[in-house]
């Protein structure tokens, strides 16, 4: 069955600095892949959605690549600021609209 | 409403009873889903509507297990003989397709004692 891996390590960065997430999937490639981020308490808000036949998507501050052949996708905050601490999920449809969750991220931007 | 709406927010119900779980998803939006969330994991597929299509049940962990959705729109996610392990919780999410994004509610915390 299908896998989705996200590190379960906490990431944590610098103010400022630029912070990459990674989301690895295994078999086929997804149609479409999502990221969003949650808030301790909250439910998952959507950020980003990149499709199978596009490299990159960028949205202010964040942008995600999509590589089919890695079977990857990375996640990426410019200029990062505490604000941004959150956990972040990666996300896959097929052929439907299901999607299919990683465990997710937990991103700590300090001062 | 403006956006998901679940509820209870929260549920304390005794070991072996029957909960039953609402969820109002955004108005137009064909798809709706339910996960479950325990504690520092990941979400857990659990159901899948789409329009008028038969459901999507395989992430249904086993029986006691059902969900329905009337009308294309509210939901309600049943769990008959509640188990200690049902402790979770259960977020709802809509989306208008699969290029939108989809949109969750602030779920609803089971606890089971």
């Amino acid at each position: 069955s299908q896998k989705i891996e996200q590190n379960s390590e906490a990431l944590n960065i610098q103010e400022g600095k630029t912070a990459t997430l990674t989301c690895n999937y295994t078999n086929y490639s997804p149609a479409y892949l999502q990221w969003y981020r949650q808030d301790p308490g909250r439910g998952p808000v959507f950020l980003l959605l990149i499709r199978e036949n596009e490299k990159e998507k960028r949205k202010e501050r964040l942008k995600v690549t999509f590589d089919t052949t890695l079977k990857q996708s990375l996640f990426h905050i410019t200029a990062s600021q505490p604000a941004d601490s959150a956990t972040y999920l990666c996300a896959l449809s097929y052929n439907t609209d299901k999607l299919i969750f990683g465990t997710g991220t937990r991103l700590q931007v300090f001062p | 409403g403006a956006g998901v709406s679940q509820s209870p927010s929260n549920k304390v119900t005794e070991k072996g009873k029957d909960v039953e779980l609402r969820c109002d998803p955004i108005s137009g939006h064909t798809a709706l889903y339910w996960y479950r969330q325990s504690l520092g994991q990941g979400l857990e597929f659990l159901i899948y509507f789409q329009g008028n299509s038969a459901p999507d049940k395989s992430g249904l962990p086993s029986d006691r297990f059902s969900a329905e959705r009337t009308g294309g729109s509210v939901s309600t996610l049943t769990i008959q003989r509640t188990q200690q392990e049902d402790s979770a919780v259960y977020l709802c999410a809509s989306s208008l397709s699969r290029v939108n994004g989809a949109f969750f509610g602030q779920g609803t915390r089971l606890t089971v004692v």
